[in-house]
């Protein structure tokens, strides 16, 4: 079956660091998503991976491991405005057709305390 | 400009009504979904279309019908509302190698 599983919630201080982890059990990966959802919001890109390896963006970065199962997306600096949920979504393999359809974990709601 | 626009943004109704909620995209991409978000957030695939043809229809009642009169529109229709049909509807379009751009959501309740 198609699983990926993020912790629910987590809690962090501004100007701290925070990795928050996703595994996924897919039958197919042709890349990862990170997405960022504020509440009563609608989600917005932030990362995507699809190679082994550590992309950095600014004070997001995320990290892949295929053989693993296994991404994180690291947040540096953390600022008030970061309490958001943040989802973890695998594209399907499939190539061209399968319409490279997501799976998305549940999400993981941070709060950033002062 | 807004890339992809949903309307209504709220849509509060009685169970058995029939809704319709309409969602534009402007950025010129082939591919448009439906998502479901429930009261624990899951995003939930209901419907994919690629340039008018529907592609991906996951396991939702008849009730809900898309429509796609053009590869810029996606619509979704709703018949006899339950309240379970109580959710967040994202409509989504999707650039070839695989971000999608999210609409601001309509908000349904059924009473």
């Amino acid at each position: 079956g198609q699983n990926i599983d993020q912790p629910t919630e987590m809690t962090a201080t501004e100007g701290a660091i925070v990795q928050i982890n996703c595994t996924y059990q897919t039958s197919g990966f042709n890349g990862l998503f990170w997405y960022q959802q504020h509440a009563g919001e609608a989600p917005t890109f932030l990362s995507y991976n699809v190679l082994d390896g550590l992309e950095e963006k600014g004070r997001f970065s995320s990290f892949l491991s295929r053989s693993k199962g296994y991404s994180y997306l690291l947040l540096k600096e953390l600022q008030m405005k970061d309490s958001a949920s943040y989802l973890c979504a695998v594209r399907d393999s499939g190539g061209e057709g399968s319409n490279y359809q997501l799976i998305w974990g549940a999400g993981t709601k941070l709060i950033i305390k002062p | 400009d807004t890339a992809v626009s949903q309307t209504p943004k709220y849509l509060v109704t009685q169970m058995g009504n029939d809704k319709s909620i309409k969602c534009e995209q402007n950025l010129g991409h082939d591919t448009m979904y439906w998502y479901k978000q429930d009261s624990k957030k899951f995003l939930k695939i209901m419907f994919s279309y690629n340039n008018k043809e529907l592609i991906i229809n996951e396991t939702v009642p008849n009730r809900f019908s898309p429509k796609s009169p053009d590869k810029a529109h996606l619509n979704l229709h709703i018949n006899s509302l339950e309240l379970g049909d109580s959710a967040v509807y994202f409509c989504a379009s999707r650039k070839e190698w695989g971000i999608q751009y999210f609409g601001a959501g309509t908000r349904l309740s059924v009473l």
